[in-house]
């Protein structure tokens, strides 16, 4: 979906190193979300945000950090890389109307830890 | 635990066929259910939902059935395309602050 964006889409990098993806979105969304799919299983939420000054743990938090800079911006980082952070990325978005959630994602961000 | 699953990991139909995708779920206050749809080197795409107060719901090609009794969500796909390939995913809210918990999908290939 072109309404949500990340950068980079592949990364390759090695155990230690700081890494931060960027998701962006234009749907005016007030809440977003990183998730993480390692092969064959489904999607495990890492941490969200209802809005700029809402940040919340998923629950695989351990090992990443969030900032929401902006209604339209949620970067996830790793502090210190490890190989088991090997995995595809997404992030999310939604609003929250009419008791409804439906999560809109981006395209996703292969990264590979050496 | 509580958990979303999957009954069938693969399934494999034939072009034209109908295909019936079936999920388990276990925790009976989740109110809303989604199903996604995502191909290979994508991300997920919002196919249909359903909220627990309805059994049916119809789309394009696509109904989504819930069974609250037995905790059971299907997406059948009605004449069934090589453009649904793809993996299957049913995901649950539990109450309406709560998140998404996704279930592990279903991979379907349509032989032509």
């Amino acid at each position: 979906d072109a309404d949500v964006t990340q950068t980079p889409r592949n990364r390759i990098t090695k155990t230690g190193k700081r890494i931060m993806l960027e998701c962006s979105q234009t749907k005016g969304h007030d809440r977003m979300y990183w998730y993480r799919q390692d092969p064959g299983l489904g999607l495990q939420l890492i941490y969200y945000s209802f809005d700029v000054k809402d940040i919340n743990k998923g629950e695989i938090s351990d090992g990443y950090s969030v900032s929401r800079q902006a209604q339209a911006k949620f970067s996830l980082s790793l502090e210190s890389a490890i190989p088991n952070q090997t995995a595809l990325y997404f992030c999310a978005t939604s609003d929250f109307g009419a008791g409804a959630d439906t999560q809109y994602f981006g395209p996703g961000t292969r990264l590979t830890v050496l | 635990g509580e958990s979303v699953g999957l009954h069938l990991p693969t399934l494999s139909v034939q072009e034209g066929d109908n295909s019936i995708i079936n999920c388990a779920y276990s925790n009976s206050a989740s109110d809303y259910f989604i199903w996604y749809k995502q191909e290979s080197g994508k991300g997920p795409q919002f196919i249909i939902d359903i909220r627990s107060n309805m059994d049916k719901r119809q789309g394009q090609r696509v109904t989504v059935l819930l069974n609250k009794t037995v905790k059971h969500l299907s997406l059948q796909i009605a004449a069934t395309q090589p453009g649904d390939s793809a993996v299957y995913f049913c995901a649950e809210r539990r109450g309406s602050q709560g998140n998404l918990i996704f279930g592990k999908g279903t991979k379907l290939s349509v032989k032509p």
